[in-house]
Parts: structure tokens; sequence; C-alpha cells
């Protein structure tokens, strides 16, 4: 059965340091989803994509946020200058069509920032 | 702001007994409404989704929507220690975002 792949699992890095997690949506997909959770938290949108640009994007995406779909099959979400508070599992997520339709979530990265 | 809320439980239930989890949500304008099973330290796993008004069925969990009371449940019928896990409720409206409520924790007692 089709998954989303995240990678990587677990990622330890300095405060201020830039990040790229990476993501391979499910092939036939076209909207693409990044979400986090914060430890004991609730799971919170951040961004969605569609046809090459931003289609939503939540006041947590601000400026140090970029996503991308460098090729057609990554879709990568950048973090220019990470802060304590960016700690989080981040999830991606593909949906195959917008209206109506289920977001297949992947495995997470666990995003540690020291 | 749209919000989703849920009991966060613990529910504790004994094994073979039905679970039931509740879900309410503030914007009339929400479409389709899903469920999600997520074990700790994991990701959400679909679990239903519904979209009209009454009961949907699939297999032992069956979801159950009032659009008029923006009310949805989830209930598990014959409950297994396998399914001890936190239940997220979310909705989605027009936009392509998902809202998530915290989450109801579920344990399944032998």
């Amino acid at each position: 059965e089709p998954e989303v792949t995240q990678t990587p699992s677990h990622q330890v890095t300095q405060m201020g340091q830039e990040v790229i997690l990476r993501c391979v949506p499910i092939s036939n997909h076209l909207y693409f989803y990044w979400y986090r959770q914060i430890l004991g938290q609730k799971v919170e949108f951040l961004v969605s994509f569609y046809n090459n640009e931003i289609s939503e994007k939540s006041e947590i995406f601000d400026d140090q946020f970029s996503v991308e779909r460098p090729d057609g099959s990554n879709f990568t979400l950048k973090i220019r200058s990470t802060k304590l508070e960016d700690s989080a599992m981040y999830f991606c997520a593909s949906s195959e069509r917008k209206v109506q339709e289920t977001q297949y979530f992947g495995p997470g990265t666990r995003l540690l920032v020291l | 702001q749209k919000e989703v809320e849920q009991n966060s439980g613990p529910l504790s239930v004994p094994e073979g007994a039905i679970a039931s989890l509740n879900c309410t949500y503030s914007d009339r304008g929400s479409q389709s409404f899903f469920w999600y099973r997520q074990y700790s330290g994991k990701s959400p796993e679909l679990i239903m989704f519904i979209y009209s008004n009454g009961d949907k069925e699939d297999g032992r969990f069956t979801a159950q929507l009032n659009k008029a009371s923006q009310y949805v449940s989830l209930l598990i019928r014959d409950s297994q220690p396998s399914d001890s896990a936190t239940y997220l409720c979310a909705v989605k409206g027009g936009a392509q975002k998902l809202v998530f409520g915290q989450g109801t924790r579920l344990t399944i007692n032998p």
C-alpha cells in the first residue's frame, strides 16, 4: 500500500541553524501538507501546497519557514533559523484531491532544537 | 478561531465493551470530518471519515455526525487492547487544512 515517507526520523540541531525536513508524498497525490505537533499538544496545520505553490498557510508559518518541491517526488520544509520552540514532531501529509479528501500522514520527523 | 473540542480523557473501557468518543466543532461551514488514531510517538493514522449526517459503519467502528448540533462521535465495538491509543477528531471546511482536537486518550483494560 502506498505511503508517505519522511526523512530523517530524528534531527537534533543547534538554535539558529537551518534544517531541511524531507517528505515523499504518495505518488498520485496532488496536495501536500506540513503539520507539527509540539509534545503533549494538538496537531497544528502549517502549510498546504498545490501546483508548485503555497495554497494556504497558518500564522505559525512565518518568514523562517519555506516549502519546496524540488523534483517530481520530494517535498521539503526548510526552517531557516531554528528556535527552541520549533522543537516538535513535523508531519508531512498528502491527499489526492482538495475537497472531501482524506489526508494521509507520514511517520514524522522529530526535531529537537538545543 | 475555529475550534475542535474533545474530552482529553483518559477514557478507560473494559475489553469487549463499546468505547464512545465525542467531538464538537465551532465552524458551521465544516464539511468533512475525520477520526485518526495516534499511538504514542507515532503519526496520525486514518480510521474513518464522514461527510453526511447520520451513521457510517466500517467494521468495528461507527462514526456519527450531527451537523445541527455540530457534533461528531466515534464508537468502537468489541474493544481490544490494541485499540488503546489517542483518538484525534479532525475537521475540514472549504479550505484545505485539517483542524484537530486535542485528542482523547483511550485505554482498553483486559
